[in-house]
């Protein structure tokens, strides 16, 4: 399918599991994100990528591990699940012109840290 | 830091009126977004303003930008059910580097019959 997809859309695990959420993009867009969302707070930045083996932190980083071997594939990696981690996680890609930073967003990740 | 709120968090209105939401945010910017995100869907694009005055309309929603106040607007005309969802306002998080969008908390919508 074209566009941006996430893999899984819902997904319940223990705290001090590990979690791998993933994010594949058609696009070939160079940069890609992830936010997390919460009630309250809107979307917040955990990190981003501007092209494969590049990568940086956003707002709340920590507990998250990211990669980008390939273009089109970004993982986020929960090294052990705490329960403030229980959020919905959004991957987005970002159009490549320079003007604009237009994002497009995957359809979300629903996790659920017992 | 650059913050963004957008007010009113909150907003009910009756179908065929008219209303606007607002978006402030605090450091220098010339470029921001709007999303819309409907209940357990994920977020789409609804407007991009790159320049001071920029003005964008879409069927019963127009966004403007003054980057001189900091201020973006949303008006919603006529307003109808189904623009029932939360609004997000998005702006860039430095001038000149385009890599970080920070959110407002959005505003939830509910137009009601």
């Amino acid at each position: 399918d074209a566009g941006i997809t996430q893999s899984p859309r819902y997904k319940i695990t223990e705290t001090g599991r590990q979690v791998t959420l993933m994010c594949h993009q058609t696009w070939s867009h160079s940069y890609m994100f992830w936010y997390r969302q919460d009630l309250g707070h809107g979307l917040r930045l955990i990190y981003y990528s501007a092209a494969a083996d590049i990568t940086d932190k956003g707002e709340v980083p920590d507990g998250y591990v990211v990669s980008r071997s390939k273009t089109e594939n970004f993982p986020l990696t929960l090294e052990s699940a705490t329960r403030s981690q229980t959020s919905v996680y959004f991957c987005a890609s970002r159009t490549p012109t320079w003007e604009a930073n237009e994002q497009f967003f995957g359809p979300g990740t629903r996790l659920t840290v017992l | 830091e650059l913050k963004v709120e957008q007010n009113p968090l909150f907003l009910s209105m009756q179908e065929g009126k008219n209303y606007t939401i607002y978006c402030n945010y605090s450091t220098t910017s010339d470029r921001l977004y709007w999303y819309r995100q409907d209940p357990g869907k994920s977020l789409e694009s609804l407007f991009v303003l790159l320049s001071n005055g920029a003005v964008k309309q879409e069927g019963r929603l127009m966004a403007s930008l003054d980057t001189k106040a900091r201020l973006s607007t949303l008006h919603i005309t006529a307003a109808v059910h189904d623009l029932s969802a939360t609004y997000f306002c998005a702006v860039d998080g430095r001038r000149g580097a385009t890599n970080k969008l920070i959110f407002g908390t959005g505003t939830l919508l509910a137009v009601q019959p």
